[in-house]
């Protein structure tokens, strides 16, 4: 079975810190994606990587970056963490991009 | 960026009872996917169906596609109190873009 780990379930920063939020999938899978969740809206994609050390940018990427190093890695950085980006963290990964996607349990970043 | 919607928002039914979501599209697709999610958890897969194809089955799950109509609908038969989640469904679209998801369909069973 496919396994798609995030570095933390439930994760309280304050304004301004650097976050570093960790994505490990255990299948081969060339794409990795990060999405945030947030009640009314659904889904949005922040970036995605078809390769190591290949990324691209999603709907919602303003305030975000990523680093895939290795391919079972994918790693969403928050530069200078803001209460607007408190939210539902997601991380999936898939063999080809609109193929089936396996998702993470989530994180739940709080900013104060 | 081309996006399913689910209808309804939200839906509460009897255990037994079956329940229907609805989600419509805009442009053509190659496949559209359904996904779970338990409250506070990540997105469980639950079925593919592509373009070519008009209904599948997965256990109590029946998902169809009309692409003239651009719809999609996912059926759960004799719902559980375990089937209680959020259902989104996902589709891919032009050229090689990421799967975009709707906002989905809270539904919950009552025992």
């Amino acid at each position: 079975d496919v396994k798609v780990t995030q570095s933390s379930r439930y994760l309280v920063k304050r304004t301004g810190e650097k976050v570093f939020l960790e994505c490990v999938q255990d299948m081969d899978h060339e794409n990795m994606f990060w999405y945030r969740q947030d009640p009314g809206l659904g889904l949005r994609l922040i970036y995605f990587s078809y390769d190591v050390k290949m990324k691209e940018k999603g709907d919602i990427p303003e305030g975000y970056s990523v680093s895939r190093e290795k391919k079972e890695r994918f790693s969403l950085i928050l530069e200078s963490a803001s209460t607007n980006q408190t939210s539902m963290y997601l991380c999936a990964s898939s063999f080809d991009r609109v193929e089936t996607q396996y998702f993470g349990p989530g994180t739940r970043l709080l900013v104060l | 960026s081309q996006q399913g919607e689910e209808d309804p928002q939200a839906l509460s039914i009897q255990e037994g009872e079956n329940a229907t979501m609805n989600c419509s599209y805009k442009t053509s697709i190659n496949n559209l996917q359904w996904y779970r999610q338990n409250s506070g958890r990540g997105l469980v897969h639950l079925i593919l169906i592509r373009s070519n194809e008009r209904e599948k089955h997965s256990g109590r799950l029946r998902v169809t596609l009309d692409t003239s109509k651009k719809s999609s609908s996912l059926l759960i038969t004799a719902s559980r109190a375990a089937d209680t989640a959020s259902y989104f469904c996902a589709t891919d679209g032009t050229g090689n873009t990421p799967l975009v998801f709707g906002k989905g369909t809270r539904l919950s069973v009552i025992a």
